[in-house]
């Protein structure tokens, strides 16, 4: 089984700065690796798939980076509707597993 | 458009089954994968299992196999999750969730099901 192993598990950001998150794999995973954000009282959302791929709609800020067994997820300008709380998924070999998650708060 | 619409919220004894269902519009139901995720008060997310409408097949959490028995009907585009002999563990909010065949990234979700277990 491959741990996902993500960071921080909260930060506090002004408005118009920057947010990374990392996610630290326990096995080589290629470029398998998505990124979700979850609002209160919904389900997550996909915003970055495996490749480091936008999905449409979603904003340019959103960016991700990484191979093998380090990612980074980035949001650039960071603004008040993106207070949520962030997942990383590998999809590359079952159990597919998550991170921990990751709340994002606005200072 | 693609929609899968979970069962309303379920309160069960402790000791008891129940059967959640997610029903899939708006996509040719038998080329995705469904999947079901766990998500407990206040913690991150657990994948249970995936079923292929498709063929039947499922695949399973080792963690999870014995609690979740993963079922498909095609003839109404409904997959099913049931969870037998529950306990306050297993209270949670329940999600599905499918992949298109061939990858294993949740596209679209359920609105989730919240299942309380409790005497």
């Amino acid at each position: 089984e491959t741990t996902v192993t993500q960071s921080p598990a909260s930060l506090s950001v002004a408005t118009g700065e920057k947010v990374t998150i990392r996610c630290i794999t326990s096995t080589d995973i290629d470029d398998d690796m998505n990124w979700y954000q979850q609002k209160p009282g919904e389900p997550p959302k996909l915003l970055i798939s495996e490749g480091n791929t936008l999905r449409p709609g979603v904003p340019s800020r959103f960016s991700s980076s990484g191979y093998g067994t380090d990612f980074v997820f980035t949001i650039e300008n960071t603004l008040s509707e993106d207070v949520a709380d962030y997942y990383c998924l590998q999809s590359d070999n079952m159990p597919l597993t998550f991170g921990s998650g990751t709340k994002l708060e606005i200072k | 458009q693609v929609q899968l619409q979970q069962s309303g919220p379920e309160l069960v004894k402790p000791g008891a089954s129940v059967k959640i269902s997610c029903k899939a519009s708006g996509y040719s139901f038998t080329s995705y994968y469904i999947h079901w995720v766990k998500q407990r008060p206040g913690q991150g997310l657990e994948w249970i299992g995936w079923i292929f409408p498709g063929s039947g097949n499922t695949k399973y959490n080792e963690k999870f196999k014995g609690k979740a028995t993963l079922t498909a009907d095609t003839s109404s585009s409904t997959a099913y999750m049931q969870l037998s002999s529950l306990t306050s563990e297993d209270s949670a909010v329940y999600f599905c969730a499918r992949t298109y065949y061939g990858s294993f990234y949740f596209d679209y979700w359920g609105q989730g099901t919240t299942l309380t277990v409790s005497s």
